[in-house]
């Protein structure tokens, strides 16, 4: 059974940097195919694609946000963190992960994290 | 890159079918068979429906199928139920420098 758990703080100062953790069980991020993706979706607003990492240690990350995003991966222990530097209010958003699997499905997302919501405000 | 374009309400009574639209152009929705729909409920985390344009993930009822002609994609929700009411989204494939672009959402609403 997949299950991914995203986390971080709940407020964040403006020009702060947060820091994201997607912690997941149920596959491995060693194996081939295997990616976890970064989405966040504003109140009310729509879903916005961050970033994605691959097994493989590829990465991507949407050409509007690519200077501000890294997202790193340790297999060892199950994790994908993802960081955002000199957040701003705009920033405010639920912060998603999710699994995919290039060889099936590919980029789609078929398992997410509960979410998890981030405010910036100083 | 924009987002892509679905309406932002659709409606239909129980029984009926509703069509929901997501336009993009041939360098997305057009040029790749990577469509996916999403449904999302109030306060919960979006569940895939639809994968590679007409794909269903096993265990999501075959009152939802997916389409496309040209540049734009639809998902059908045939036979509406009441717990279909939620928004739904669509994304696509852009390219490997932007691998995912989702549209701005539907607000499907079961009358």
């Amino acid at each position: 059974q997949i299950t991914l758990k995203d986390s971080g703080p709940t407020l964040v100062k403006p020009t702060q940097t947060l820091t994201l953790t997607c912690t997941f069980s149920g596959f491995s991020l060693s194996t081939g195919g295997v990616g976890v993706g970064w989405i966040r979706q504003p109140p009310g607003k729509a879903l916005e694609w961050l970033a994605l990492i691959y097994w493989d240690d590829d990465k991507r990350y949407s050409p509007s946000l690519k200077s501000r995003l890294t997202i790193t991966k340790d297999t060892s222990k199950n994790q994908v963190v993802l960081t955002m530097t000199n957040l701003d209010p705009v920033d405010t958003a639920t912060y998603y992960c999710a699994h995919t699997n290039y060889y099936s499905g590919s980029y789609s997302f078929d398992y997410w994290g509960q979410g998890t919501l981030v405010t910036v405000s100083s | 890159q924009s987002a892509l374009t679905q309406p932002p309400s659709a409606s239909g009574s129980p029984g009926q079918s509703v069509t929901i639209s997501c336009t993009g152009t041939s360098s997305d929705v057009g040029g790749y068979n990577y469509v996916s729909w999403y449904q999302q409920h109030p306060g919960k985390a979006p569940k895939l429906m639809i994968y590679e344009v007409t794909k269903r993930p096993s265990g999501v009822p075959d009152r939802f199928s997916g389409s496309k002609s040209g540049n734009t994609a639809s998902l059908t929700v045939s036979g509406l139920q009441a717990e279909d009411e939620a928004d739904y989204y669509c994304s696509s494939y852009v390219g490997s420098n932007n691998p995912v672009l989702f549209g701005g959402g539907t607000k499907l609403t079961v009358l």
